[in-house]
C-alpha cells in the first residue's frame, strides 16, 4: 500500500492564479481530511469528508473548495491565490472510526504564493 | 471554543534521559479521545500515542507514555531513555465530532 499520496510535493503561485492540490489513499478510508500548516503553527482543519458525495468545512475554509466523488481521491482547490495561503498543506484519511482511529498522514505540499 | 494547549514551545533533554512534554485542553466532553503526533524535520505526521478519555489506565507505547488526569483536563507525554531520533516537533490533540484540534507543537532537541 502507498498510503497517503499528494501532489505535487512544492508549488509556487502569483496572486490571482488557481490550482489543485491532489491527494489520494489506497487504504480504503472513508474518512479523508485536508489540513493546513502555517509555520510554527499547529494544523488547522480546512475541509473534511467522511465519505464520498459528503464534505464538509473545518475551522478556515475560505479561500478553497473540495469535492469528494470517490472513497480513494479528495483533491483540494485554491481559486484565487493570495498570500496568506502560503502554507504546507496536509491531507489525512482514517477508517470507519474516524476521528477515534488512527488519522494516516501524506507527506505535505509546501505552497508559496507570491 | 474547545482548545489544546501546549505550554512548551521547546525543550531539551540529553540523550538516553526522560523528558515530559505538557498538554491541557478544555472540552466539555465525557467522552474523547487524545492523541501525541510526531513531526520530524521529513514533515510526516506519525501518530505516537492515543488514549481514550473513559479509560483511567493511562496508554503506553514502547518508550512513550501518557499521564492523563481527566479532572485536571492535562495530558502530558514522557519519552524515556530519549534517542537522537525523537528529536521532533510533537502536537497534542483532541477529537471534537469528526475533526481533531491540534495545539501548536513543542519542538524537542535531544543532545547528544
Amino acid at each position: 500500500n502507498a498510503g497517503v499520496t499528494q501532489t505535487p510535493k512544492f508549488r509556487i503561485l502569483k496572486i490571482g492564479q488557481s490550482m489543485t492540490l491532489q491527494c489520494a489513499q489506497d487504504m480504503n478510508h472513508n474518512y479523508m481530511y485536508w489540513y493546513r500548516q502555517d509555520p510554527g503553527m499547529g494544523l488547522k482543519l480546512i475541509y473534511y469528508s467522511v465519505g464520498a458525495g459528503i464534505t464538509d468545512k473545518g475551522e478556515v475554509p475560505n479561500g478553497y473548495n473540495v469535492s469528494r466523488s470517490t472513497t480513494e481521491d479528495f483533491p483540494l482547490r485554491l481559486e484565487l491565490a493570495a498570500p496568506s495561503q502560503t502554507s504546507v498543506y496536509f491531507c489525512a484519511s482514517s477508517y470507519v472510526g474516524g476521528v477515534s482511529d488512527t488519522q494516516y498522514f501524506g507527506p505535505g505540499t509546501r505552497l508559496t504564493v507570491l | 471554543a474547545q482548545t489544546v494547549t501546549q505550554s512548551q514551545p521547546e525543550m531539551s533533554v540529553q540523550e538516553a534521559e526522560t523528558v515530559t512534554l505538557s498538554c491541557t485542553y478544555d472540552t466539555s466532553e465525557s467522552d474523547y479521545y487524545l492523541f501525541w503526533y510526531k513531526q520530524p524535520p521529513s514533515r510526516q505526521m506519525i501518530l505516537v500515542i492515543r488514549q481514550e478519555a473513559y479509560k483511567q489506565q493511562n496508554a503506553t507505547e514502547n518508550r512513550f507514555s501518557v499521564n492523563f488526569q481527566k479532572a485536571a483536563k492535562s495530558f502530558s507525554l514522557k519519552i524515556s531513555d530519549s534517542q537522537l531520533g525523537d528529536a521532533a516537533m510533537y502536537f497534542c490533540a483532541q477529537n471534537r465530532d469528526d475533526k481533531i484540534i491540534f495545539g501548536k507543537g513543542t519542538r524537542l532537541h535531544i543532545l547528544p
